[in-house]
């Protein structure tokens, strides 16, 4: 069955770029049926979507994140990536990629990222 | 500050109904989807409800939504242990919020 899978660094800097890959097994990330989304969540907090993106290259974003986030994809290793720049503690959370369908029906397992010097 | 609104807690005993409340506005709950998911402690969240009020395969029927105006509700009957977990609401927002936007979550607590 279709499985998600962060990848990236647990820990950044104070001003500089987080990087995640969310890697897709199992399924195509090109299916014409699906977006795909990055959603975070601080300690002991709520969550909070970020962006999502179309095989096609498509995307939307939180407006509040906007200006620092990009989402992109790589159909042929069935992935897609987050970049969030000008990262702070505030950005330290569990950061998720889900496949939106009806709704985020499959989610990875997160993977922590802390913002510290 | 979440653009839909949850209570933070909510509580029963075994086998009894409790309900999650969701508020939001027109132009996201008044004219969109509601999505709900449960969080089970240190998980993914998992999608409970889809389009109001629809289970997905493998989700028991003692979960259930609801939809009216600008609120919507999450139920569940027959509470049981296991269902202790956070549950959060979700829908799609037509205003510069959007266009995906979650409640704060509450966290039910089985008794």
């Amino acid at each position: 069955q279709l499985q998600l899978q962060e990848s990236g660094p647990g820990l950044v800097k104070p001003s500089e770029t987080l990087s995640l890959t969310c890697t897709v097994s199992g399924g195509s990330i090109s299916s014409s049926s699906y977006y795909w989304g990055w959603i975070r969540q601080p300690p002991g907090k709520g969550l909070e979507w970020i962006g999502s993106i179309y095989y096609s290259g498509s995307t939307y974003y939180n407006p509040s994140l906007k200006s620092r986030v990009t989402i992109s994809v790589d159909t042929s290793k069935n992935q897609f990536s987050l970049k969030l720049s000008s990262v702070t503690a505030a950005d330290t959370a569990v950061y998720y990629c889900a496949r939106l369908y009806l709704g985020f029906d499959i989610w990875g397992q997160g993977t922590m990222v802390t913002v510290s010097s | 500050q979440s653009v839909l609104t949850q209570p933070p807690s909510a509580s029963g005993t075994p086998g009894q109904r409790v309900t999650i409340s969701c508020s939001g506005s027109s132009s996201n709950i008044g004219s969109n989807y509601v999505y709900w998911y449960q969080q089970l402690p240190g998980t993914a969240p998992k999608l409970l409800i889809y389009r109001n009020n629809q289970r997905p395969s493998g989700v028991p029927d003692r979960f259930s939504g609801s939809k009216s105006g600008t609120s919507a509700s999450l139920a569940i009957s027959g509470l049981r242990s296991e269902d202790e977990a956070d549950y959060y609401c979700a829908a799609w927002d037509d205003s510069l919020s959007g266009p995906v936007v979650f409640g704060g979550g509450t966290k039910l607590t089985v008794l």
